[in-house]
């Protein structure tokens, strides 16, 4: 499967601890992107890269959330100190880039974290 | 503040006949709009898409129309396939802003046998 694929799936945690996600895009993809779902409502930005410099962040991206694509192939996605309203499905979604214009960007199965 | 709205949250449709999903946008900078669908569970899957320079796009049974002027633009599915129930997000996204996608809230289509 070359698709997009994001691990783990699910992830339980408590408030306050820490959790990481990570990403791996379709390899030729240079651009990488991060989403998050939550119920009733569609995908939201938080930031996006293109190979390892990470160009635009939402201010929806609290200083309590970072993201990292350090050689321009997987991403991280940490937030620390988590909260109950930090419960979501986090999506991450790749496309290729090429300066000649818009293609549309490939999703992964996502991740949902529950924090109880 | 949502750019991107899908004011039908729902729509039902029988099997054969056509479906029609609208979307409204705010942003006059949205240059590319993209349809995906989305099944319980798994991420958005990229259905068809459309650039500010058309205003109609065809792929099989899926239709994307823009029209620029009211900033709408609908889906249409045709004939209706109970397979094609889910959930359908309109996105828009400008060049400016890397191409980062604004989604509506979704519709979701239920096609009856």
């Amino acid at each position: 499967d070359t698709g997009v694929s994001q691990d783990p799936r699910h992830k339980i945690t408590k408030r306050g601890q820490n959790v990481t996600f990570r990403c791996d895009p379709i390899s030729e993809h240079n651009r990488l992107y991060w989403y998050r779902q939550t119920l009733g409502q569609g995908p939201e930005f938080l930031t996006y890269f293109q190979n390892e410099a990470q160009l635009e962040k939402s201010r929806l991206l609290s200083d309590r959330f970072s993201a990292e694509r350090p050689k321009g192939s997987f991403s991280t996605l940490e937030i620390q100190r988590t909260e109950q309203g930090d419960s979501a499905m986090y999506l991450c979604a790749s496309s290729p880039w090429t300066g000649g214009g818009q293609t549309e960007a490939f999703f992964g199965q996502g991740t949902r974290l529950t924090v109880v | 503040d949502q750019q991107v709205k899908q004011n039908s949250p729902s729509l039902s449709v029988q099997e054969g006949r056509i479906s029609i999903l609208n979307c409204d946008y705010t942003n006059s900078m949205f240059d590319y709009f993209l349809w995906y669908k989305k099944y319980p569970a798994e991420g958005p899957t990229f259905l068809i898409s459309i650039s500010s320079i058309k205003d109609k796009n065809e792929d099989g049974r899926f239709t994307v129309f823009l029209n620029k002027s009211a900033k709408h633009l609908s889906l249409h599915i045709v004939p209706s396939q109970p397979g094609d129930s889910a959930v359908y997000f309109c996105a828009a996204s400008a060049s400016r802003s890397g191409y980062a996608l604004n989604f509506g809230k979704g519709t979701s289509l239920l096609v009856t046998p």
